[in-house]
């Protein structure tokens, strides 16, 4: 089972809104990521956890702030976002980092900001 | 730094069409390379990967061999179908970064008509 699961699939807020993003995986990996994808690009890498520990954050504003709650949960904190934060957030997970290892990526949620 | 470069979308061929998207790269060490596809409203998919010179990824009936003498690693397919409409993303592994960061290409758009 290949599976990362991302709620929910579609996310409309406020720019005075406070939401998060959950994302999951049961395949026992120790690395998880974010990614933002705008339309027609490849994703960006925002935030990588290693064992559970931000290892990586890519110069992401502080409106977006990540948890990892568990090795199988990672979440992303959405707090005063602007319309250019609109964009399909991707959650990616593997093995073990920072290996040349498999990324296997959810479905993704679909961000706007109004 | 490392980079990917992939040929120019959108591909627009026929149903049972031969299939080349080119993908070269530049990278120091030796990355694991990989192609995502991505369908409409997706998220990305691990299509085929390979980890060191000369390997062949398959799956699908998709092909890419990883070739160092030329820094490629182009995706093949013998008979495209209608199914197979989406964006292709050329990616490698970082290994300069040492944080587990994918590196992509812009992404083909594919479009098969039937």
């Amino acid at each position: 089972d290949t599976e990362v699961t991302q709620t929910p699939k579609h996310l409309v807020m406020g720019m005075t809104n406070k939401k998060s993003l959950k994302c999951e995986q049961h395949m026992g990996h120790r690395a998880m990521y974010w990614y933002k994808q705008k339309a027609k690009k490849p994703p960006e890498l925002m935030f990588v956890y290693s064992y559970e520990k931000l290892s990586i954050n890519e110069s992401v504003p502080s409106r977006f702030s990540p948890e990892c709650p568990n090795s199988s949960l990672l979440n992303l904190h959405l707090h005063a976002l602007q319309p250019e934060d609109s964009a399909l957030y991707l959650c990616a997970s593997s093995q073990d980092p920072p290996d040349t290892d498999t990324q296997y990526f959810g479905p993704g949620t679909r961000l706007t900001v109004l | 730094g490392d980079s990917v470069t992939q040929m120019e979308g959108p591909v627009t061929l026929s149903e049972e069409a031969f299939l080349t998207i080119n993908c070269t790269y530049t990278a120091t060490g030796y990355p694991s390379l990989f192609w995502y596809v991505q369908y409409p409203g997706e998220g990305l998919q691990l299509l085929l990967k390979a980890t060191k010179a000369d390997d062949k990824g398959s799956n699908k009936g998709f092909e890419a061999t990883y070739r160092k003498e030329t820094t490629s690693f182009h995706l093949e397919k013998g008979s495209v179908q209608v199914s197979d409409s989406a964006v292709y993303f050329c990616a490698l592994s970082d290994l300069s970064s040492n944080t587990g960061k994918l590196i992509f290409g812009q992404g083909t758009t594919l479009q098969v008509k039937p």
